[in-house]
This record gives C-alpha cells, sequence and structure tokens, in this order.
C-alpha cells in the first residue's frame, strides 16, 4: 500500500490553461504539504495543512490554490499556468507532535507547461 | 531569512567514507533532517538531530552542533546505490522544512 500517492505523475499542457494534482495519505497524519522541485532541484515549501487548515503559506501566486477537503487529502489547483510552473511537485504528509516530524513524500508530479 | 549552505557535488570511491558538510542561518530551530533523493524519485528520510552530537543509524551518520549551525552527514562504506542527492533541512518552529539545495553524490567503483 502506498503511503502517500499523487496523481498524475506526469502532467503535460498548455500555457493558461487550468489543472489539479491530487495527494492522498493512508498514515493518518495530521499535516500535509506541498513543495515545488525546480530544474536547480530546490525544494521549496509551498503550502501546509493542519487538520484541513491552512497553517502555512509561502509567497506563492494566488494562481495555486491548495484544498483539503479531508485530513488525508490535499489538492493543489493551479490557474493560468505558466511556463515557470514547470517542475516537479511533491507532496508530503507527517504527524505535527510526533518529535521528529519526520515527512513521507509522494512520488512527484512533473509538470511541464508547453 | 533563512540560509542553508552544502556542497553542490562529491565524488567518493566505492567501500570508503564520505562526509556531506550543511551549514545553516535560520530564524528559530527545531530540529535538522537529512533526507535522501535518487533521481526521478521522492526524497527519503535518513535522520534527525535536534541535540548537539552524532546520531548513528547503521552505515549513515549525523552530527549536529547548533553553536555553530553545522551538521554533517556521515556515510560508511559506500556502495554504488548510495549516489543520490542528500538535501539538509532544517525545521524552524511548526513550520515546514526548509531545504537546502542538496548534495550530489557520485559513488564511483
Amino acid at each position: 500500500d502506498t503511503a502517500v500517492s499523487q496523481t498524475p505523475k506526469y502532467l503535460v499542457t498548455q500555457m493558461g490553461n487550468d489543472k489539479s494534482i491530487k495527494c492522498e495519505q493512508n498514515l493518518g497524519h495530521d499535516t500535509m504539504y506541498w513543495y515545488k522541485q525546480d530544474s536547480k532541484k530546490f525544494l521549496k515549501i509551498m503550502f501546509s495543512y493542519n487538520n484541513k487548515e491552512l497553517i502555512i503559506n509561502e509567497t506563492v501566486p494566488n494562481r495555486f490554490s491548495p484544498k483539503s477537503p479531508d485530513k488525508a487529502h490535499l489538492n493543489l489547483h493551479i490557474n493560468s499556468l505558466e511556463l515557470g510552473d514547470s517542475a516537479v511537485y511533491f507532496c508530503a504528509s507527517s504527524q505535527e507532535l510526533a518529535g521528529d516530524n519526520e515527512q513521507f513524500f509522494g512520488p512527484g508530479t512533473r509538470l511541464t507547461v508547453l | 531569512g533563512q540560509n542553508i549552505d552544502q556542497p553542490t557535488e562529491m565524488t567518493a570511491t566505492e567501500g570508503a567514507i564520505v562526509q556531506i558538510n550543511c551549514t545553516y542561518q535560520t530564524s528559530g530551530f527545531n530540529g535538522l533532517f537529512w533526507y535522501q533523493q535518487h533521481a526521478g524519485e521522492a526524497p527519503t528520510f535518513l535522520s534527525y538531530n535536534v541535540l548537539d552530537g552524532l546520531e548513528e543509524k547503521g552505515r549513515f551518520s549525523s552530527f549536529l552542533s547548533r553553536s555553530k549551525g553545522y551538521s554533517y552527514l556521515l556515510l560508511k562504506e559506500l556502495q554504488m546505490k548510495d549516489s543520490a542527492s542528500y538535501l539538509c533541512a532544517v525545521r524552524t518552529g511548526r513550520r515546514a522544512l526548509t531545504f537546502g539545495s542538496g548534495t550530489r553524490l557520485q559513488v564511483q567503483p
């Protein structure tokens, strides 16, 4: 059983389109995250939700909107896609109160904007 | 602001020992993490330090000095499968992790 799953794994789309990436975790964790990894391999936090509540919202264009229908799911919707949005997007989850707060990452979604 | 520095690339020989350094300057500190990421895959957790000293886990050890803002990851008895990127990350308060740019390690026969 996959602990953190994301769909789709690959996404190729045209500039200006709107797309969504879905994430689900079956670990019973209460905190979920979205990270963006660019071509230089920098992994940067975008959003974090704790029990469906947004707790971190880094400087991200408002074209990006996370949605957490329940604590096992955190989806990412992107409006009006731009070339610079091309990257690998990783979802992760952790247990907030756990000492080491180990984060488990999903397999990533490689987004290519043409 | 947050600043985390690691060497971009390192090369080592199979069977040898390699040390990957990480220095950080962050506002707040609540733990330092090392993750391994193979090309095209997700990062996977290796180690966690919140107190000064050495944490050992099999062939991998991680060291932390909070006063110096310094950590290292030590890999012993290198294997070809250890070729990967190693990411240093700092957690500040309840915030998510701030990652360094990663060190790409190439293990040669």
